[in-house]
């Protein structure tokens, strides 16, 4: 079957990095994608990547490996509003969206 | 360009009650979807359409309908409303094709509680 895995939870400090890791097995494979999604609200679009390597967006960075089935979300300088649920999905051989059950970041002062 | 419009916002259901969810976007975007996300669950797809007139089931379709008779609007339809419908409910709209990322645009979503 289809599988995306991410941590459920993590915690961090107030201007520190982290990197949330998201490992995948699915029918195929036409890119990744990682969303925001603050309590209560819609995910927001963060990144894509279809090809290996890193994607740097200001603060946020994405990072994919197809051979290893792996990626990781890295957020630097973290601020408190960093607070929030972040999605890993990967888009399969139908094209359709696989996703994870998210992982839940904490940012403490 | 309010994107994709969800409503209600917010729904109590007695169990047996039929509903419909709206859904419109007014970015013109081909592809129209509905999730359900539940605690400890990834989003779960239950229908999509690719265009008006055409629809297709997802990974959990049963108890659920949709229509896409036009472009901006994608309703979905609960015949019979049970307990184990309660969850929050996703609109979300992309482009097709091409060899570009397709991002989703979500709504603001429904949440539906059936008792």
């Amino acid at each position: 079957g289809q599988n995306i895995d991410q941590p459920t939870e993590m915690t961090a400090t107030e201007g520190a990095i982290v990197q949330i890791n998201c490992t995948y097995q699915t029918s195929g494979f036409n890119g990744l994608f990682w969303y925001q999604q603050h309590a209560g609200e819609a995910p927001t679009f963060l990144s894509y990547n279809v090809l290996d390597g890193l994607e740097e967006k200001g603060r946020f960075s994405s990072f994919l490996s197809r051979s290893k089935g792996y990626s990781y979300l890295l957020l630097k300088e973290l601020q408190m509003k960093d607070s929030a649920s972040y999605l890993c999905a990967v888009r399969d051989s139908n094209y359709q969206l696989i996703w994870g059950a998210g992982t839940k970041l904490i940012i403490k002062p | 360009n309010a994107g994709v419009t969800q409503t209600p916002k917010f729904q109590v259901l007695k169990t047996g009650q039929s509903m419909t969810l709206q859904c419109a976007q007014d970015m013109n975007h081909e592809y129209m979807s509905w999730y359900r996300q539940d605690p400890g669950m990834g989003l779960r797809l239950i229908h999509y359409s690719v265009g008006a007139g055409i629809t297709d089931q997802g990974e959990v379709p049963n108890g659920y309908n949709v229509s896409r008779s036009t472009t901006e609007d994608f309703p979905l339809r609960l015949l019979s409303a049970a307990p184990s419908q309660t969850s929050v409910y996703f609109c979300a709209s992309s482009w097709t094709g091409g060899s570009g990322a397709n991002v989703l645009t979500f709504g603001a979503g429904s949440r539906l509680t059936v008792l």
